[in-house]
């Protein structure tokens, strides 16, 4: 019972790399989000998706991109990472979108 | 917009103490509410939740009741254990606002032995 896979759990980049964080959900669940998560701050949504082949913007979404092109998969991509960009990163996913998510187990991002 | 308040951490109890975190929100609709609690190291996991006025959500012995009147989810548990330790976050979902989850900027719970 896999619930959300994240990968990877850890990763460091240089300022100006690219990267792509995997996550996929084995639930069918319609809905799928990103969130980041910073000291003091909780956690603040990048980009969500209500299904495949519709994703929209959260609070804090500059710098990131993400396409939802099956149920199951919702990747987030980095263009060009920059140290404010430091954070662990949670995917998550629910049935629909006011619904309880279930959260994958992060990736550490550390950006140098 | 939406917006959840946490009371400050870092908690620190002794076991077997009785445990408040209290939780305030501000929301222009009738939101769901909810309380995750994240282990080191791991991603969050749903506590518990209520979705309208008067609701008491109630999970592994902790408690929080949806209070309309005073816009607060406040989360209890009688006696705490070491295990309890970890950082807690309430959240709320209105789907007047699109119903993405909103959370507040947690609460770090440490129970000694």
């Amino acid at each position: 019972n896999a619930g959300v896979t994240q990968t990877p759990k850890f990763q460091v980049l240089k300022t100006g790399q690219s990267m792509t964080l995997q996550c996929a959900q084995d639930m069918n669940h319609e809905y799928m989000s990103w969130y980041r998560q910073d000291p003091g701050m909780g956690l603040r949504l990048i980009h969500y998706s209500v299904g495949a082949g519709i994703t929209d913007q959260g609070e804090v979404p500059n710098g990131y991109n993400v396409s939802r092109s099956t149920t199951e998969d919702f990747p987030l991509r980095l263009l060009s990472a920059a140290p404010s960009q430091t954070s662990v990163y949670f995917c998550a996913s629910s049935p629909r979108v006011n619904q309880p998510q279930h959260f994958g187990d992060g990736t550490r991002l550390s950006i140098l | 917009g939406d917006s959840v308040t946490q009371m400050e951490g870092p908690v620190t109890l002794s076991e077997e103490a009785f445990l408040t975190i209290n939780c305030t929100y501000t929301a222009t609709g009738y939101p769901s509410l909810f309380w995750y609690v994240q282990y080191p190291g791991e991603g969050l996991q749903l506590l518990l939740k209520a979705t309208k006025a008067d609701d008491k959500g109630s999970n592994k012995g902790f408690e929080a009741t949806y209070r309309k009147e005073t816009t607060s989810f406040h989360l209890e548990k009688g006696s705490v254990q070491v295990s309890d330790s970890a950082v807690y976050f309430c959240a709320l979902s209105d789907l007047g606002q699109g119903g993405k989850l909103i959370f507040g900027q947690g609460t770090e719970l440490s129970v000694k032995p």
